[in-house]
Parts: structure tokens; sequence; C-alpha cells
């Protein structure tokens, strides 16, 4: 089963605009990675954001991180038509020996206009 | 840093016949992952290695599917008698050993259709 979900399922925005994902979950975390995958490739890894921590930056990139909500964004900001793709939040859950096993959401697709 | 290499990236086979697929971690790398993908979807969870010992199966690795990690480098993920709903994307991933907090990188992934 799906442990996050992502909202909106699909997102479309004119170049220069700022994309905010969002990101729940169930049950608590040791961390949350998002990431990037084009259509048919694989997925390119974006940021890393632990348990501890409650927002990282990476370039245009901005995730935040609310234990108390179990809820996470991933804002892109101005955005290009490059950053067209489906975005993913997993969470490497809590508990037990952590081997980095993801359980991931269905993804937002952004589409970005030029 | 040479990235996850997977092979082959595109495999059409018939009903009934088997398939194996090759990961390559990064060199560095003693934990290795395999994920499916189906379209639409997230990646799912498969199977983990810590070196050559595979500790952890999901449900969804039937007895069709075997994974194997000789000598804790390349991994191979196999599947017999293959069905139609095997059709998906078999993504590897692979990280270090340390604490909960290491990035988990994929490589491109293996294209499956089943005919």
């Amino acid at each position: 089963s799906q442990q996050g979900e992502e909202d909106p399922q699909a997102l479309s925005i004119q170049e220069g605009e700022n994309a905010t994902m969002n990101c729940s979950y169930k049950t608590s975390i040791n961390n949350l990675q998002w990431y990037r995958q084009n259509s048919g490739r694989g997925l390119v890894h974006l940021i890393l954001i632990r348990s501890n921590e409650r927002e990282k930056h990476s370039g245009r990139l901005r995730v935040t991180l609310d234990t108390s909500k179990k809820s996470s964004s991933l804002l892109i900001t101005a955005s290009r038509a490059a950053d067209t793709a489906s975005y993913f939040c997993a969470t490497d859950l809590a508990g037990g020996t952590s081997y980095g096993k993801l359980t991931f959401g269905q993804g937002t697709i952004l589409t970005v206009h030029p | 840093d040479t990235g996850v290499s997977q092979d082959p990236r595109h495999k059409i086979t018939k009903r009934g016949q088997n398939v194996t697929f090759r990961c390559d971690p990064i060199s560095e790398h003693n934990r290795l992952y395999w994920y499916r993908q189906t379209l639409g979807q997230g990646p799912e969870f498969l199977t983990y290695f810590q070196n050559e010992a595979q500790l952890e199966k999901s449900r969804l690795l039937s007895d069709r599917f075997s994974a194997e990690r000789p000598k804790g480098s390349f991994s191979t993920l196999e599947i017999q008698r293959t069905e139609q709903g095997d059709s998906a994307m078999y993504l590897c991933a692979s990280s270090r050993r340390g604490y909960s907090g290491n990035t988990i990188y994929f490589g491109e992934g293996s294209w499956l259709t089943v005919v």
C-alpha cells in the first residue's frame, strides 16, 4: 500500500511561476526524500529531509517537513519547461532496523508551459 | 561516480519465458534495492540486499521472482514463467550503509513488456 499521498495529482503552470506540491504520510518517519522522474526514465534524487529538520533548500527547490501534521511540501521557484516531470515523495519509515526502504506516493505530474 | 547502471533498458518477452535483469550499483554502496513501477503509480519495494545478504523480500515478490547479489557487487533479478501482469519498469537503487539518513540513488530502470 502507498504510505504517502501527493497533492495535487497534476499541476499545470506557466514558465516563471512557482510550483508547490504537497505530500502527506501516515506513520512516523526517519526521513523523507523527493524525487523527479521524466517520462519513461529513472528517478532523480532531489532532496532528503530528516525527521528532525523543518526546511531544506537546494537551488530553486525548497522542501519543508511538518512531522506534527505528517506532511511535506516541495516548492520549485521560477519554474522552467525542463522542470516538466512527475515528482514523488518517498518516506523511510521509523521503527525497527531502518535500512532505507522507501515507500512512495503516486506522484504529482507537473507541466510547465513555455 | 558512475551512478546505478541497469541492463537491459527494455525487454519484450513472450508470456511464459524467463527474463533476467542486471543492476550495477554505485561502487562504494553496500545496500541495494529492487523496486517495481507500473504506469501511473509510484515505485513499490521488492527486495533489499546488504552486501550479499538478501534481508527483506516484499510479498509482491512471488515464487517466480528471484534476486541475487553474489559477492555483494552487482545484482540480478530473474522472473520465471513471465505473466502479462509482470509488465512494469524494474528499478534498482543503491545507498551506503549508515544511519537512516542516506540518500538512495536509482538507476534508469528496465522496462519489461510481456506479450
